[in-house]
């Protein structure tokens, strides 16, 4: 079974400050991956997502995702956090091919910015 | 579009008592699951449904049922509530298994 990592449990930023969330998978075929954001109190929302092309994806709120498939990874970046990205963030993927597969999540990275 | 509802929003139970979620979803979409979030685990898939009649468990299935009998209706029982069930619970909603999920509001629940 596919296994995600989110390295940091815990971010705390000041405003203006540049931020990367990093994610790591386990499977070594096509997949597709994903990013969502829970704001305090509300349901995940997607922020950006991966299929195929460019392995650089721009997301809504001027978040973007690297994809890199030698590292297996798809880090989260914002250059310059504001006090309304505090949330709770969400790396998860899922193998493009298998019929069968289900999306699985990392343990999410809580992310405090300060004003 | 509402796009997926839950109902209800809180409930507290006392062990051993069932209760049934529901979860709605207005946007044709053939694959709906149910999963539960806890502090520092992330989101767990509970069961799922990749179309009407159809159910499959996920990764925690254990002590929850599911069903789907109409296409936009997936509904979640709890049949003798245990204090590890406390917890959030999430439906989503895709148009299919790879595309993106919509979430809907969640359900806390508290058993006791």
């Amino acid at each position: 079974a596919q296994s995600v990592s989110q390295h940091n449990h815990h971010v705390i930023l000041s405003e203006a400050a540049s931020l990367e969330l990093g994610c790591n998978y386990s499977y070594g075929g096509t997949v597709n991956l994903f990013w969502y954001v829970q704001y305090p109190g509300q349901h995940l929302q997607l922020l950006l997502k991966y299929f195929s092309g460019d392995p650089l994806v721009k997301g809504i709120k001027g978040f973007e995702a690297e994809f890199i498939k030698s590292k297996f990874s798809f880090n989260l970046r914002k250059p310059s956090v504001q006090w309304s990205d505090t949330a709770e963030y969400f790396c998860a993927v899922i193998e493009g091919l298998s019929g069968y597969s289900t999306l699985t999540f990392g343990k999410g990275t809580m992310l405090l910015v300060s004003p | 579009n509402a796009g997926v509802t839950q109902t209800p929003k809180f409930r507290v139970l006392k062990t051993g008592q069932s209760m049934t979620l529901l979860c709605a979803q207005d946007m044709n979409h053939e694959y709906m699951y149910w999963y539960r979030q806890d502090p520092g685990m992330g989101l767990r898939l509970i069961h799922y449904s990749v179309g009407e009649g159809t159910t499959a468990k996920g990764e925690v299935p254990d002590g929850y049922n599911v069903s789907r009998l109409k296409k936009q209706n997936f509904l979640l029982g709890l049949e003798s509530a245990a204090p590890s069930q406390t917890s959030v619970y999430f439906c989503a909603s895709s148009y299919d298994r790879i595309y993106e999920q919509y979430f809907g509001p969640g359900t806390r629940l508290t058993v006791t």
